[in-house]
């Protein structure tokens, strides 16, 4: 059973520099969903795509945040110029369909310094 | 926007014991979803309410779409160490294409003594 990878499950990084996960989602599923978490948090939406179309960026999606789906199969999240505020768990989850329930990755923990 | 207010934040029982959370909103949701979380770990699946008033089980949890369509509850019975983690409700925001975003609450914390 392939679930939702992440790629990598912890990054440390200096404030300034940038930063790509990866995200590769159940085989079939057609739709795929980056969320951010803090802690003490829930998961908070940022962006999705439905095949390689990205449907809708969350207002927190800011301009050094660029998303990516190419063929429509896995997805990268890129972070530039990283600030401090932007450690947290980035969770990918995945879709399919018209269903609502969705599926998580394990996340990838990022610590920015 | 819609938001979830999931009590209590935090709970502390003694294993074999039942546990009781809830999840409400000001506004209607026309999905629930209960998910667990592990420490470093991404959220899974629990259960999946579609229809006011729909009572859906999973082993010893049990969950429940609230009449009003504003709460859920999520039981579990006869805790286990395992059950450890943080539970959350989730839903898609009303009024929305459906297979978008899902709103989530802030989390119940759940500690079992062995």
């Amino acid at each position: 059973d392939t679930g939702v990878s992440q790629d990598p499950r912890h990054k440390i990084t200096k404030r300034g520099q940038n930063v790509t996960f990866r995200c590769d989602p159940i085989s079939e599923h057609n739709r795929l969903y980056w969320y951010r978490q803090t802690l003490g948090q829930g998961p908070e939406f940022l962006t999705y795509f439905q095949n390689e179309a990205q449907l809708e960026k969350s207002r927190l999606l800011s301009d050094r945040f660029s998303a990516e789906r190419p063929k429509g199969s896995f997805s990268t999240l890129e972070i530039q110029r990283t600030e401090q505020g932007d450690s947290a768990m980035y969770l990918c989850a995945s879709s399919l369909g018209q269903q609502e329930t969705q599926y998580f990755g394990p996340g990838t923990r990022l610590l920015v310094l | 926007g819609q938001q979830l207010n999931q009590s209590p934040q935090s709970m502390f029982i003694q294993e074999g014991e039942d546990v009781s959370m809830n999840c409400t909103s000001s506004s209607i949701f026309n999905t629930w979803l209960w998910y667990k979380q592990d420490p470093g770990e991404g959220p899974v699946l629990l259960i999946a309410l579609y229809k006011a008033g729909e009572l859906t089980s999973n082993g010893r949890l049990t969950a429940q779409f609230g009449i009003t369509r504003k709460d859920s509850f999520l039981n579990i019975s006869a805790s286990i160490p395992s059950d450890v983690g943080i539970y959350f409700c989730a839903g898609p925001p009303t009024f929305y294409n459906q297979g978008g975003k899902l709103i989530f609450g802030q989390g119940t914390e759940l500690s079992v003594k062995p």
